[in-house]
């Protein structure tokens, strides 16, 4: 089925230590993003990429890198995690930077 | 810097009643424009979209909306809400000059009364 698989689905971490959620897209697609939602302040872009090779900073950058190596993938790495980026964060798609989106189901992170 | 409004965090209406979600955005030109809508644990699906065109737009589920430059708003409505309308909607624009991205709003979290 295509579409947008991220992974884990959930993860409870320890505060310090670094995570990679994983995004893979089988639609082609040009653009890809990271998003996270939080009660109260709906989803809000943390890194973009327009096209393979490139990427972008979004709202709320901080503590989080992306890498865009090829069309499919797009990683989104905590490098050391805060209990401040507890949280769910979605993957989604798109064949251009501000059209349509598809989303992942999503993975939910807690970090303690 | 551009950004998407919806004013009401919370609606609840009853069954049968009609409906109509605020978003206003903020951008120098006109975006293209969506409605998302997100069932709880799941992602988000797409109700409809605006580009250019017919500034009334159909989507899915019976919803529609309505771009208005003059307002800048695009506005969700829906004549007759069904139980199974609960949910959180989002607004969203699509930005088309310079660093091209999606913006979403806060988020409407829609109850329905029986």
């Amino acid at each position: 089925i295509a579409g947008i698989t991220q992974a884990p689905t959930s993860q409870i971490l320890a505060a310090g230590r670094r995570m990679t959620l994983r995004c893979t897209q089988d639609m082609r697609h040009n653009a890809m993003y990271w998003y996270r939602q939080d009660l109260g302040l709906g989803l809000r872009l943390i890194h973009y990429s327009n096209t393979a090779g490139t990427t972008g900073k979004g709202e709320v950058p901080d503590g989080y890198s992306v890498s865009r190596a090829n069309t499919d993938d797009f990683p989104l790495t905590l490098a050391s995690a805060v209990p401040s980026q507890t949280s769910v964060y979605f993957c989604a798609s798109s064949d251009q930077p501000n059209t349509e989106a598809f989303f992942g189901q999503g993975t939910r992170l807690t970090v303690v | 810097a551009q950004s998407v409004t919806q004013p009401d965090i919370h609606i609840t209406v009853s069954e049968g009643a009609s409906l109509e979600l605020r978003c206003n955005y903020s951008y120098g030109a006109t975006p293209y424009l969506f409605w998302y809508v997100q069932s709880p644990g799941q992602g988000l699906q797409l109700l409809l979209k605006y580009f250019s065109g017919d500034t009334l737009v159909q989507g899915i589920k019976g919803f529609e909306a309505e771009f208005k430059r003059s307002q800048s708003s695009f506005n969700l409505r829906k004549p007759s809400v069904h139980w199974s309308d609960a949910a959180e909607y989002f607004c969203a624009v699509g930005i088309i000059q310079g660093a091209q991205k999606l913006v979403f709003g806060q988020g409407t979290r829609l109850t329905i009364n029986p």
